[in-house]
């Protein structure tokens, strides 16, 4: 079955300083990635998202990596603020489904 | 609407009762889909509509989880002689195609 995976459950990080989460993924098959931000009580928001033909893609104040030699994503936040404290998720779609696979995602934190 | 709107957004059930969770998605969005958010968990895919075809069915995990679309609009949620483990956050999504995806807030089931 599809697995993505992250690293770390839950991370902290003073205001002002970039935040990296990151994620693993297990179908080499999976050709387009998302990022989604959910806050307590609400539904995953889209953040942002990549192609496989792509290595980098830059939002405002969030840049996704995708390292397909090593199956990695990451989402790098800029500068974070109080307002980016939420649950991370990353999704993964594997060419021809029809559906995102999400993983578990990471808590972030961030201390004012 | 605005956004997706789903319905209740708490619902407590005996075990062994039916429930039935409401979906509107956005005016236009062609795609549904139905996600189970249990409690630390990431997304479970459960159902995909799309237009006029038939739905991808795959993600139900019992033969006790149905869902209807009614028009290519309103979504309907059964879930007929809950069990504890039913209990999770039940998101309904909606797009024009795979990418960009809208979630709705979600319905709260516990299953008492």
């Amino acid at each position: 079955g599809e697995s993505v995976g992250l690293h770390l459950p839950t991370l902290s990080v003073q205001e002002g300083d970039n935040s990296i989460i990151n994620c693993a993924y297990s179908n080499s098959a999976s050709d387009y990635f998302i990022w989604y931000k959910q806050e307590s009580g609400k539904g995953p928001q889209f953040i942002i998202d990549i192609r496989s033909n792509m290595d980098k893609r830059q939002g405002q104040r969030v840049t996704v990596l995708l390292n397909k030699t090593v199956k990695h994503l990451s989402l790098q936040i800029a500068a974070t603020q109080p307002g980016d404290s939420a649950v991370y998720f990353c999704a993964e779609n594997p060419s021809g489904a029809n559906n995102l696979f999400f993983g578990t995602g990471t808590r972030l934190t961030v201390i004012p | 609407g605005a956004g997706v709107s789903q319905s209740p957004s708490n619902k407590v059930t005996e075990k062994g009762k039916d429930v039935e969770l409401r979906c509107d998605p956005i005016s236009g969005h062609t795609a549904l889909y139905w996600y189970r958010q249990s409690l630390g968990q990431g997304l479970e895919f459960l159902i995909y509509f799309q237009g006029n075809s038939a739905p991808d069915k795959s993600g139900l995990p019992s033969d006790r989880f149905s869902a209807e679309r009614t028009g290519g609009s309103v979504s309907t949620l059964t879930i007929q002689r809950t069990q504890q483990e039913d209990s999770a956050v039940y998101l309904c999504a909606s797009s024009l195609a795979l990418y960009g995806y809208t979630f709705g807030s979600g319905t709260r089931l516990t299953v008492v």
